[in-house]
């Protein structure tokens, strides 16, 4: 079984509905993130957070809103999507003792989700 | 500002030979660096990486090197195979901050 699961691995919907992507872990790790893919642009990070009560803003987080229900679900919602939201999105985890100042802090991603807004 | 950059977007290497794949970047507090690999409809998955007080990182057919000075990492991969063929992100972080990545590079390995 995958260490990180993401649902739906595909979904379309229309301009000006609310979705919602979920992720959960397997791993243990302490902090996750979301991340959206578009070609040419690379990786950029939406949110991410350290702990279950920690939620911070990354460099894209307009438009987007998360919710970390417990440390192993992360879950990024679009209040009114947009068709430029259309993208590849990602779900990673880390190990925090292995982040702070120790180590590389080492991300492990999810398959992602393929959405596409009309 | 791009603070991870990696200008090649695309490159061709045939089998056997020897892929580079270069990484710049900007800010010279970032203290780790790592190198993911992606294949389409799959999540990225980790590589290699190497700590700024080294310059060379070594993983079997990976290798990772580190010009601080420069501030400039390479991906060399000896020998390419086939397999290797994939996105290869590269990706700097510094204190306990999210890893900031490049735009990534294409490889194809032909054979």
């Amino acid at each position: 079984d995958a260490d990180v699961t993401q649902t739906p691995r595909n979904r379309i919907t229309k301009t000006g509905k609310r979705i919602m992507l979920e992720c959960s872990q397997t791993k243990g790790h302490d902090r996750m993130y979301w991340y959206r893919q578009d070609p040419g642009l690379g990786l950029r990070l939406i949110y991410y957070s350290f702990d279950v009560k920690d939620i911070n803003k990354g460099e894209i987080s307009d438009g987007y809103s998360v919710s970390r229900q417990a440390q192993a679900k992360f879950s990024l919602s679009l209040e009114s999507a947009i068709p430029n939201q259309t993208a590849l999105y990602f779900c990673a985890t880390s190990d925090a003792s292995r982040g702070a100042g120790g180590g590389p802090d080492t991300q492990y991603f999810g398959p992602g989700t393929r959405l596409t807004v009309l | 500002d791009q603070q991870v950059k990696q200008n090649s977007p695309s490159l061709s290497v045939q089998e056997g030979r020897i892929s580079i794949l270069n990484c710049d970047y900007t800010n010279s507090m970032f203290d780790y660096f790592l190198w993911y690999k992606k294949y389409p409809a799959e999540g990225p998955t980790f590589l290699i990486s190497i700590s700024s007080i080294k310059d060379k990182n070594e993983d079997g057919r990976f290798t990772v090197f580190l010009n601080k000075s420069a501030k400039h990492l390479s991906l060399h991969i000896v020998p390419s195979q086939p397999g290797d063929s994939a996105v290869y992100f590269c990706a700097a972080r510094w204190g306990n901050t999210p890893l900031v990545f490049g735009k990534g590079t294409r490889l194809s390995v032909i054979a």
